[in-house]
């Protein structure tokens, strides 16, 4: 069964911590992608990478970075947390080039910046 | 750019009724179009999609035609089951091929006994 994992279901941080959410995935998939997910905005793309150790800004990056060391590995960072990162994380991967193919995604990381 | 609009829920009905939600695109060329589906305290999951116009995905009962002339994609099925109750979201890759998903807001289906 294939599978997307994130390391934490519920995180609760404080303004300001360094925060590392983790994605890894079992299907030798070339590409990952990381999303927030947000009520009434549906998913917004944060970033994606396409290969090991490359990174593509998606369309809201700011206050994110991300690192892809190990093709199976995907990790978001928050340098700086902020309260308006308060949200639903979504990681995802799919395989080879184009559009049409299915992204799989992990169960999601609920992130509270307080 | 591209962009994806899905009828707002939510969208309450009893069991064995008729489901639609509509689904109309913003986007250059010819996209493919997905509807996910996400279960309570689940990940998205694929339930369907199509890649060219006139093509019809199907899966679990659950049915959509891509129609270029309306722009649209709208998900049905005939008789929804309490288990159907999820949050669905329409979503689109354009013909560039970089990988990318623009999703709709996502529409919370509720179905009661």
């Amino acid at each position: 069964d294939v599978k997307v994992t994130q390391s934490s279901r519920y995180l609760v941080k404080r303004t300001g911590e360094k925060v590392f959410l983790e994605c890894v995935q079992d299907m030798d998939h070339e590409n990952m992608f990381w999303y927030r997910q947000d009520p009434g905005l549906g998913l917004r793309l944060i970033y994606f990478s396409y290969d090991v150790k490359m990174k593509e800004k998606g369309d809201i990056p700011e206050g994110y970075s991300v690192s892809r060391e190990k093709k199976e590995r995907f990790s978001l960072i928050l340098e700086s947390a902020s309260t308006n990162q308060t949200s639903m994380y979504l990681c995802a991967s799919s395989q080879g080039q184009g559009g049409a193919n299915e992204q799989f995604f992990g169960p999601g990381t609920r992130l509270t910046v307080l | 750019g591209d962009s994806v609009t899905q009828m707002e829920g939510p969208v309450t009905l009893s069991e064995e009724a008729f489901l639609t939600i509509n689904c109309t695109y913003t986007a250059t060329g010819y996209p493919s179009l997905f509807w996910y589906v996400q279960y309570p305290g689940e990940g998205l999951q694929l339930l369907l999609k199509a890649t060219k116009a006139d093509d019809k995905g199907s899966n679990k009962g659950f049915e959509a035609t891509y129609r270029k002339e309306t722009t649209s994609f709208h998900l049905e099925k005939g008789s929804v089951q309490v288990s159907d109750s999820a949050v669905y979201f329409c979503a689109l890759s354009d013909e560039t091929g970089d990988y990318k998903l623009s999703f709709g807001a996502g529409t919370t289906v509720t179905v009661r006994a």
